[in-house]
């Protein structure tokens, strides 16, 4: 089993504040997903990363992969109480993810 | 396109029932999973296929069996439910190349 552990497990700040969550594991992967789940709902893909030491950023949300590709970050600028949510790590390897037991995140107006 | 389905939404069963969970997509995807979620845990894969007529098994498969007969449908047996096996289902399809996945809206499974 290729075990992801994501830290915090739960979060809860005040709009406007930055936070980062954190997706660690001891094993390699090809690529790694961030999903963001609402309740009652799948989670939906953010985003992929898949070079070591790779950077992206889809608006507030900064992304990185780890130059050995075992872990993840995820930081939230100015955080929005539309960004609350369950965010999920996954790492992928020979047709099979991997998924972290996940952050939750809310964020108070 | 409709993406993933899932069906039911919803179910009880009892112990001992069996039933089937029916997913299919419309991406012409080639790889399928099934996934279950427990309150503070994140997704465990319990079978997955990598093409049409092919399945294996993912970290959680005693108590489920699958079948992938047509690209497009993967279905998800319990043969003999257990209260254990109360929890979400989702069913995912992706391009394994691309590595992205896409979930359905879940089943809500309670097994008294």
């Amino acid at each position: 089993t290729q075990l992801l552990e994501q830290s915090p497990q739960f979060l809860s700040i005040q709009e406007g504040e930055n936070l980062t969550v954190y997706c660690n594991s001891s094993s390699v992967f090809s690529s790694l997903q961030w999903y963001r789940q609402e309740p009652g709902e799948g989670p939906v893909l953010l985003v992929t990363v898949v070079t070591g030491g790779e950077v992206k950023k889809l608006k507030r949300l900064t992304f990185q992969f780890g130059d050995a590709r075992k872990d993840s970050s995820l930081h939230i600028t100015a955080a929005q109480p539309g960004d609350t949510g369950l965010y999920l790590c996954a790492g992928y390897n020979f047709n099979k993810f991997y998924f972290g037991s996940g952050t939750k995140l809310n964020v108070k107006p | 396109n409709a993406g993933v389905t899932q069906t039911p939404k919803f179910q009880v069963l009892k112990t001992g029932q069996s039933m089937t969970l029916q997913c299919a997509q419309d991406m012409n995807h080639n790889s399928m999973y099934w996934y279950r979620q427990d309150p503070g845990m994140g997704l465990r894969l319990i079978y997955y296929s990598a093409s049409e007529g092919t399945t294996d098994k993912g970290e959680v498969p005693d108590g489920y069996n699958v079948s992938r007969l047509k690209k497009q449908n993967f279905l998800l047996g319990l043969e003999s439910a257990a209260p254990s096996q109360t929890s979400v289902y989702f069913c995912a399809s992706s391009y394994s190349w691309l590595a992205v996945q896409y979930f359905g809206p879940g089943t809500r499974l309670t097994v008294t």
